[in-house]
């Protein structure tokens, strides 16, 4: 079945270091990809999305790109700030038999940022 | 900026009592989702619903689960009889566009089973 891998946590930087945090998945067919973020104490928020290869998906500073040849979908920010400590989820969207979507999710990684 | 609500944000139950959490999905939108995730581990499906009936559901969502829409507003999940392991954080999401597929997550109820 579908599957999301990311690296596990947590990451601990510096302000204004650089970010990446690795994402690959395992589908059939053309799934849509998506980060989404999760500050302390809140929901799932939507970060950015991508909905075919070679997508580029950004918000925030935040940003990634669709890659279906090394199936990733890997999230980057040049220069992290201590608000975005939060955990982070890479997630893709399987169409189901009838045409309705569902979203399959990695585990989530920390990101711990220190001023 | 329209949001989905859960209520309530933490449930203590004994094992083997029922349980209803609750949820107010974003006004016009028409899909509603639940999700789970277990303490370190991914979050997962339970259950989609559409024109008030179940669209999808997970092999997690067994009869114990049972989804409604008792109004216009509130979506619920009630777990019939709730084991230990039914103990995580539960999120329910709506969305507007069939395929599209951007949820809109609420803030998660948790639920922990003694």
């Amino acid at each position: 079945g579908d599957s999301v891998t990311q690296m596990e946590g947590p990451v601990t930087l510096s302000e204004e270091a650089f970010l990446t945090i690795n994402c690959t998945y395992t589908a059939t067919g053309y799934p849509s990809l998506f980060w989404y973020v999760q500050y302390p104490g809140e929901g799932l928020q939507l970060l950015l999305k991508a909905t075919k290869a070679d997508d580029k998906g950004s918000n925030k500073g935040f940003e990634a790109t669709y890659r279906k040849e090394t199936t990733s979908f890997h999230l980057e920010k040049g220069s992290v700030q201590v608000s975005d400590s939060a955990v982070y989820f890479c997630a893709l969207s399987t169409s189901m038999n009838s045409g309705y979507s569902t979203l399959t999710f990695g585990k989530g990684t920390m990101l711990l940022v220190s001023p | 900026e329209p949001e989905v609500t859960q209520t309530p944000s933490h449930q203590v139950t004994q094992m083997g009592q029922e349980v209803i959490l609750r949820c107010v999905p974003i006004s016009n939108h028409l899909y509603f989702y639940w999700y789970r995730q277990i303490l370190g581990q991914k979050v997962e499906f339970l259950v989609s619903f559409y024109n008030n009936e179940i669209s999808e559901k997970s092999e997690i969502f067994d009869d114990q689960f049972s989804v409604e829409r008792p109004d216009g507003s509130n979506f619920t999940l009630k777990i019939r009889s709730t084991k230990l392991e039914d103990s995580a954080m539960y999120f329910c999401a709506s969305s507007e566009i069939r395929g599209e597929n951007t949820q809109y997550f609420g803030p998660g109820t948790r639920l922990t089973v003694l």
